[in-house]
């Protein structure tokens, strides 16, 4: 399979433990995105990086999250001292131009946080 | 606020039916448009998109969808369903290069 890859699926946590999840996009794919999705509503913009380079951050990107795509290629999103409120589905996604806006979505990493 | 509104949560209708989904935004100045789909299973993938030109746009599988600029809306149409065509559909919008805002969705059901 050569689309966008994240791990794991699924995480169970306890409120107050660090986390980090996994993305791998696309190969050759310059952007890299993160989603989050909570129940009964869209896909919500975490942040995006072209390359290594992360130029844009959300408010919702608390610093309590910190994300990195250190050589340009697989991405990792951390969350520090996790919150009931953390609970959701983590999507990464890929891009590459000159389609930028045509981007392939992972099937995410649904965070459970007890 | 910036806003990406879908009309309806949930809509169930039967194979053969027409299908229309209402999409509106409230950003100033220009916007690039798109819907998403989520089939059962698998991930988003886009649908359509609209940039310029002609505001009738075609997607796959025989989706389209029209952009009024007086309404701010672009609403994704179907004249005939399929049961196949049960999914979760998303309107989005890219008010600037890199980040896309979804609306909530919209589940649909085709019953046979």
């Amino acid at each position: 399979d050569t689309g966008v890859s994240q791990n794991p699926r699924h995480k169970i946590t306890k409120r107050g433990q660090n986390v980090t999840f996994r993305c791998d996009p696309i190969s050759e794919h310059n952007r890299l995105y993160w989603y989050r999705q909570t129940l009964g509503q869209g896909p919500e913009f975490l942040t995006y990086f072209q390359n290594e380079a992360q130029l844009e951050k959300s408010r919702l990107l608390s610093d309590r999250f910190s994300a990195e795509r250190p050589k340009g290629s697989f991405s990792t999103l951390e969350i520090q001292r996790t919150e009931q409120g953390d609970s959701a589905m983590y999507l990464c996604a890929s891009s590459l131009e000159p389609e930028l806006e045509k981007l392939f979505f992972g099937s995410g990493t649904q965070l459970s946080v007890l | 606020a910036q806003s990406v509104s879908q009309h309806n949560h949930h809509v169930i209708l039967s194979e053969a039916a027409s299908l229309e989904l209402g999409c509106n935004y409230s950003y100033g100045g220009t916007v690039n448009l798109f819907w998403y789909v989520q089939y059962p299973g698998q991930h988003l993938q886009l649908l359509l998109k609209y940039f310029s030109g002609d505001p009738l746009v075609k997607g796959i599988k025989g989706f389209e969808a029209e952009f009024i600029k007086s309404k701010f809306s672009f609403n994704l149409r179907k004249p005939s369903v399929q049961w196949s065509d049960t999914a979760e559909y998303f309107c989005a919008v890219n008010p600037s290069w890199g980040k896309l805002q979804f609306g909530a969705g919209t589940q649909v059901v085709v019953t046979p």
